[in-house]
């Protein structure tokens, strides 16, 4: 079936620094990925998301390309804040009826 | 409008008894499932559903079952509650023109069983 592999966490960084958190997936078809971020006691919210082969997804400076070739879909972001602590989720939809999310990654960043 | 309504936000349960998760939605979407979420583990999905009166398992639908009766709502039945099923649940839903743009979350039930 359908499934997706995050880098494990967590993932410490300094204000300012560079952020990759590396995401493959395995499904049938073609999928549409996404990022979903939760913030400390917060529910779910979509990052970003990308629909088809060669795709990116941007949103506050977030950033990831669907990498068909590869099967990836990594995060990225020049410049974190320590406002972008929170755990991020990769995602695939199965089918298009429900979501496969990865494990997800931890991010802390400190000033 | 009220996007995904999940009830109740905390809930203690004690081992043995049972008990419904309700997930509700006002977009008239057709799509909706239902996720666990525990440390480490990511969101797992447990059931999900393409419309009224069609189900259909996830990854770990052991302990759980589900109905659809209509398009709006979408409980989460546990028949015995155990342990092992302390949780965050999430209950999402979208519809087939709009998967690949997103899905809707619930704000979450916070399950314990002691």
């Amino acid at each position: 079936g359908d499934s997706v592999t995050q880098m494990e966490g967590p993932v410490t960084l300094s204000e300012e620094a560079f952020l990759t958190i590396n995401c493959t997936y395995t499904a049938t078809g073609y999928p549409s990925l996404f990022w979903y971020v939760q913030y400390p006691g917060e529910g779910l919210q979509l990052l970003l998301k990308a629909t088809k082969a060669d795709d990116k997804g941007s949103n506050k400076g977030f950033e990831a390309t669907y990498r068909k070739e590869t099967t990836s879909f990594h995060l990225e972001k020049g410049s974190v804040q320590v406002s972008d602590s929170a755990v991020y989720f990769c995602a695939t939809n199965q089918a298009g009826t429900a979501l496969i999310f990865g494990k997800g990654t931890t991010l802390s960043v400190s000033s | 409008n009220a996007g995904v309504t999940q009830t109740p936000k905390f809930q203690v349960l004690k081992t043995g008894q049972s008990m419904t998760l309700q997930c509700a939605q006002d977009m008239n979407h057709e799509y909706m499932s239902w996720y666990r979420q525990d440390p480490g583990m990511g969101l797992r999905l447990i059931h999900y559903s393409v419309g009224a009166g069609i189900t259909d398992q996830g990854e770990v639908p052991n302990g759980y079952n589900v109905s659809r009766s209509t398009t709006e709502d979408f409980p989460l039945r546990l028949l015995s509650a155990a342990p092992s099923q302390t949780s965050v649940y999430f209950c999402a839903s979208s519809s087939p023109g709009r998967t690949n743009y997103g899905y809707t979350f619930g704000s979450g039930t916070r399950l314990t069983v002691v």
